[in-house]
């Protein structure tokens, strides 16, 4: 049940634009994105809940589409410091009262800008 | 910086050993929940505490445990360490109980590095 991300690498130079795309096979309630950078915690881009609303962080933003279970990150004019491993992080409906569920991370798509 | 801690940064057991690794959460945040996460691949969970009860549990074996205290700060307990155990653990603490409700965000700390030999 772990996301999908395509591509798995991507090499950009400065100022090209990328997408990263996130597929899960369950109803989804939200998509987080994370960027890690190397020996670096995960960190925050943005949350999509269901509803298919788009977000814009900066120059990077995202897109979930509730009836397909998938969302895309976009970057555009990409900077040297975009460089790193963008992961998504999907959240199932909750099942009971107890709490939403565990977020389950894809196995992420390393991004290389070069300048 | 995000507000949260992890300590050590780096530690290396032997197998059969037992561990023991600490994070301190942003003052505030109820949640905290911990991940372990192999070389190129993303972070898997391992559970989840809420106000100092299990909130949720991943496909990990019973020798991982932890505790959650009162004054934000948590552990994760290995016991009788494998190889396989070799990896990065990473906690992150959010506000609310899970990650969905009140469009949380989960603040990540910069992780420990467990190698087992």
């Amino acid at each position: 049940q772990q996301p999908v991300q395509s591509p798995q690498a991507v090499i950009l130079r400065e100022g090209e634009d990328a997408v990263i795309n996130c597929s899960s096979s369950k109803a989804l309630y939200s998509v987080h994105w994370y960027r890690q950078k190397h020996g670096e915690a995960p960190v925050f881009l943005m949350i999509l809940l269901k509803g298919g609303e788009q977000k814009g962080h900066e120059k990077i933003s995202a897109s979930f589409n509730e009836k397909k279970q998938q969302s895309s990150l976009y970057l555009t004019a990409s900077q040297l410091s975009y460089s790193g491993t963008y992961f998504c992080g999907t959240e199932g409906l909750a099942t009971s009262n107890f709490g939403n569920e565990k977020l389950t991370f894809g196995t992420g798509t390393r991004l290389t800008i070069i300048p | 910086e995000t507000g949260v801690t992890q300590s050590p940064t780096h530690l290396i057991k032997t197998r059969g050993q037992q561990v023991t690794l600490r994070c301190s959460s942003q003052s505030g945040h109820n949640t905290v929940s911990w991940y372990q996460q192999a070389l190129g691949q993303g972070p898997q969970f391992i559970f989840q505490y809420y106000r100092e009860e299990e909130n949720g549990r991943g496909n990990f074996p019973p020798r991982f445990s932890g505790l959650q205290f009162p004054n934000y700060s948590s552990e994760l307990n290995v016991n009788a360490l494998e190889l396989d155990d070799s990896a990065l653990y990473l906690c992150a603490s959010s506000l609310d109980r899970g990650f969905g409700s009140g469009n949380t965000e989960a603040f990540f700390g910069q992780g420990t590095r467990l190698t087992v030999v």
